[in-house]
């Protein structure tokens, strides 16, 4: 069973900090990494994507890989109290199926 | 912009009840997909379609089945409601290129007396 692990948090940060997500991931074959954000109430919606080893930065957001050790993580930079969510790290290994962790609560703090 | 409907966004069924869920996508897309949301399990696909009459059992396909008539629209059925399928329900379509972006529909909160 391919499995992807978060900690479910809740992760409190104050306003303007870093806010440092992490997912491992249990299948070496995966390819591609997502991370999808999910406010209360609403369906997921994608956020960042990241398939080579390194970092990717998309304005206040860096995804970063490491499929040495199976880690994705996401890093939200100037945190502000409208990230508050839940953040779905989720791994594919064909491009199509993709394999959702449970999620980590953000709370921003204003 | 993609859109992905769902039929209702409240649903209250009795146990033993036949239950359909629909989900339609104006994209186009090939490959669609029905997960259940739980608190502390994440999302868990159910089952998926890449194409007209195609699906394949994901993780949990015990206790529902699914049809893909059309290509735009993916129904969810429980054959026989029960409490434990009481959820949130998921709908999804996958873009045909590039980072393969799944795109979510608003979801059925499906409770089962």
């Amino acid at each position: 069973q391919k499995e992807v692990e978060q900690n479910s948090g809740p992760l409190s940060v104050p306003e303007g900090a870093i806010a440092s997500l992490n997912c491992t991931y249990s299948d070496r074959g995966s390819q591609s990494f997502f991370w999808y954000r999910q406010y209360s109430g609403k369906s997921p919606e994608l956020i960042m994507f990241i398939y080579s080893n390194g970092d990717k930065e998309d304005g206040r957001f860096t995804a970063q890989l490491n499929k040495a050790s199976q880690y994705v993580s996401l890093l939200i930079r100037d945190s502000q109290p409208s990230d508050s969510a839940t953040y779905l790290c989720a791994v594919s290994e064909y491009g199509n199926k993709l394999v959702f962790g449970a999620g980590t609560i953000l709370r921003v703090k204003s | 912009d993609v859109k992905v409907t769902q039929s209702s966004r409240y649903l209250v069924k009795r146990t033993g009840e036949k239950v359909f869920l629909e989900c339609v996508q104006d994209m186009d897309h090939e490959n669609m997909f029905w997960y259940r949301q739980d608190p502390g399990l994440g999302l868990r696909l159910i089952y998926f379609s890449y194409d007209v009459k195609m699906k394949e059992k994901g993780d949990i396909p015990e206790g529902y089945s699914v049809s893909r008539e059309k290509k735009e629209r993916f129904s969810l059925i429980l054959e026989s409601a029960s409490t434990n399928q009481t959820s949130m329900y998921l709908c999804a379509s996958l873009s045909g290129g590039f980072p393969y972006e799944q795109y979510f529909g608003p979801g059925t909160r499906l409770t089962v007396t």
